[in-house]
């Protein structure tokens, strides 16, 4: 079982860069989220999606965008790179909103620089 | 507005000894309650949760978690660590009806030989 994939797993961008991180998932959950982990912080959530073509902001949705065109895929775009955005970023999803556990990819270590 | 507190940012425990992680939480009413596990250089996994009955909770790897509402409390105990028991460990709290599910700054574990 693949469960939830995220790419890449490490990236450096210069600032003012742009960049896509991918995630998909193979569990037909209809939730899936963008968490950001900064050290000492927990995770903060920057959007989420109860659906294909549904999206809202989470708590930290400034300076990120997302898409959801199929169930399976929710893809996080970075437009312009700041060194604020230096994180590690995790994808997950659930099977409903509140009440089941969130499954979480590897995670993704982005660098701005 | 719902929060998670843990007021430990690391612990070092010997190996065969019992452990307890501490959680505290915020909210008016009875929330959902989980704890999570992160390994290095992976996401979370779901060690248990609590949605309402029985204030103790069985979860993997022999962990337990006690409910205590007069406490706010959510704290999560081993009787007996393992060396692979070292890792970060997030306690978490979803408000029923809504979508976010928000997380404690995290408590890394040391296990000691």
């Amino acid at each position: 079982n693949a469960g939830v994939t995220q790419t890449p797993k490490f990236r450096i961008l210069k600032i003012g860069q742009s960049m896509t991180l991918q995630c998909a998932q193979d569990m037909n959950h209809n939730y899936m989220y963008w968490y950001r982990q900064d050290p000492g912080m927990g995770l903060k959530l920057i959007y989420y999606s109860v659906g294909a073509g549904i999206t809202d902001k989470g708590e930290v949705p400034n300076g990120y965008n997302v898409s959801r065109s199929t169930t399976e895929d929710f893809p996080l775009r970075l437009e312009l790179a700041a060194p604020s955005q230096t994180s590690v970023y995790f994808c997950a999803s659930s099977y409903s909103l509140v009440n089941e556990k969130l499954f979480f990819g590897s995670g993704t270590q982005l660098s701005v620089l | 507005a719902q929060s998670v507190t843990q007021p430990d940012i690391h612990i070092t425990v010997s190996e065969g000894a019992s452990l307890e992680l501490r959680c505290n939480y915020s909210y008016g009413a009875t929330p959902y309650l989980f704890w999570y596990v992160q390994s290095p250089g992976q996401g979370l996994q779901l060690l248990l949760k609590y949605f309402s009955g029985d204030t103790l909770v069985q979860g993997i790897k022999g962990f337990e978690a006690e409910f205590k509402r007069s406490q706010s409390s959510f704290n999560l105990r081993k009787p007996s660590v393992h060396w692979s028991d070292a890792a970060e460990y997030f306690c978490a709290v979803a408000a029923g009806g809504g979508f976010k599910t928000i997380f404690g700054a995290g408590t890394r574990l040391f296990v000691k030989a």
